[in-house]
């Protein structure tokens, strides 16, 4: 159960478009429909924003989207804003009926 | 609306036991399946067990297996974690969390966590 690889951080400035990658194995990732990211600001329980792949949560903004392509999943923010300065992890479900996590990416909105 | 308690945590020596638990309301819980997921202090969350709604299949990460029991009590509305055999790797914050859709699709909505801190 190895952790899904994310970029330890990325940066942009207000307004601007980022993207986060998190990629896995044919085993989780790429193997099935059940990715996930999640926001986490410190001292805060991690909050879902995507779930299988590119569907958001009632509540959550439409700057949010997410995607898949083969082995690798991408969260992108567009419209950056102040808030969205926190910690982005990814997770997926596996061939193993598992759920595995990925390191997590710092984003900071310069 | 959806509410999900934890509670149980404390200090424990290593090779201890201890059990958390999870108060859930705001939704009808024996139609859903229920996770732990633990975050050491300074990382990134790992998630530890699954469930299904009807306790009929439990699932774990590989660190807690044959360690971690996770259980439910779909009268009582509570989830369970009991834990043995506890190490320092296992001192971390453990949340509770509910999926939606899907059983897969895990942290629609989290408690507000309980710290599990193993130390001699």
């Amino acid at each position: 159960q190895s952790a899904l690889t994310q970029p330890a951080s990325v940066s942009g400035s207000p307004g601007q478009s980022i993207t986060i990658s998190c990629t896995g194995t044919s085993s989780d990732v790429g193997g099935y429909k059940y990715v996930s990211w999640y926001q986490q600001h410190p001292g805060k329980a991690p909050k879902l924003i995507i779930y299988e792949v590119n569907n958001r949560p009632s509540g959550v903004s439409n700057r949010f989207s997410g995607s898949k392509s083969g082995n690798t999943a991408s969260l992108t923010i567009s419209g950056l804003q102040a808030e969205d300065e926190a910690d982005y992890y990814c997770s997926s479900c596996t061939s193993s009926t598992t759920l595995v996590f990925g390191g997590g990416t710092k984003l900071t909105v310069l | 609306q959806v509410q999900l308690v934890e509670s149980g945590g404390g200090v424990v020596q290593p090779g201890g036991s201890l059990r958390v638990s999870c108060a859930a309301s705001g939704f009808t819980f024996s139609n859903f399946g229920m996770h732990w997921v633990r975050q050491a202090p300074g990382k990134g969350p790992e998630w530890v067990a699954v469930i299904w709604h009807d306790g009929s299949n439990k699932y774990y990460a590989d660190s807690v297996k044959g360690r971690f029991t996770i259980s439910r009590d779909n009268s009582k509305n509570t989830l369970y974690l009991q834990m043995n055999g506890l190490r320092g790797e296992d001192t971390a914050v453990y949340y509770c969390t509910r999926d939606i859709v899907n059983i897969w699709n895990v942290g629609a909505y989290w408690g507000q966590g309980t710290l599990v801190t193993v130390s001699s």
